[in-house]
């Protein structure tokens, strides 16, 4: 089964608006990441927060993590269309090294 | 580029043939992954290396499936007697070891097409 689960499955904004993304997780982790994907390219890491981090910021990336409901959030503020991707999270767990991907969300950004 | 690079970045093979899929890791890494990915889905894991051990399969990774990492650089990932629902982009990532080093690279990703 997924470790992760994306909220929403599909979100689509007008440029300038704000996008939030929730994953939610089943196993204890060491971190949680948060990945971007254009169609049919590789992904690409966006930012990492770690299990005793409650909140992290990069730009315009804000990424939470609640690791008592097992949660995380990314929000992108003043989103562009250049934001317009596949959004990931992926958990590394502490049982072991792998990255367990959820099923993303794909964010359509207008201009 | 030193950078994930995969080859190749296409293929197409017909149901019943072989296919081996190549990934060079950025060098300094010694942990290297496989997972496959179908169009609207995540990537799924399939195996991980650390340096020549492969440590950890997937129970997706049928008998058809092999993965090596020989010298503890280059990895391929064979398929035999391809099935349609191989179709698939198989992606390969490389990550160093250490508490600094929790960012995970990927390649761009081999798309393999089964007629």
């Amino acid at each position: 089964s997924q470790q992760g689960e994306e909220d929403p499955q599909a979100l689509s904004i007008q440029e300038g608006e704000n996008a939030t993304m929730n994953c939610s997780y089943k196993t204890s982790i060491n971190n949680l990441q948060w990945y971007r994907q254009n169609s049919g390219r590789g992904l690409v890491h966006l930012i990492l927060i770690r299990s005793n981090e409650r909140e992290k910021h990069s730009g315009r990336l804000r990424v939470t993590l609640d690791t008592s409901k097992k949660s995380s959030s990314l929000l992108i503020t003043a989103s562009r269309a250049a934001d317009t991707a596949s959004y990931f999270c992926a958990t590394e767990e502490t049982s072991g090294s792998r990255l367990t991907f959820g099923e993303g969300t794909q964010l359509t950004v207008n201009p | 580029d030193t950078g994930v690079s995969q080859d190749p970045r296409h293929k197409i093979t017909k149901r019943g043939q072989n296919v081996t899929f190549r990934c060079d890791p950025i060098s300094e890494h010694n942990r290297l992954y496989w997972y496959r990915q179908t169009l609207g889905q995540g990537p799924e894991f399939l195996t991980y290396f650390q340096n020549e051990a492969q440590l950890e399969k997937s129970r997706l990774l049928s008998d058809r499936f092999s993965a090596e990492r020989p010298k503890g650089s280059f990895s391929t990932l064979e398929i035999q007697r391809t099935e349609q629902g191989d179709s698939a982009m198989y992606l390969c990532a490389s990550k160093g070891s250490g508490v600094l080093n929790t960012e995970a690279f990927f390649g761009q990703g081999t798309r393999l097409t089964v007629v």
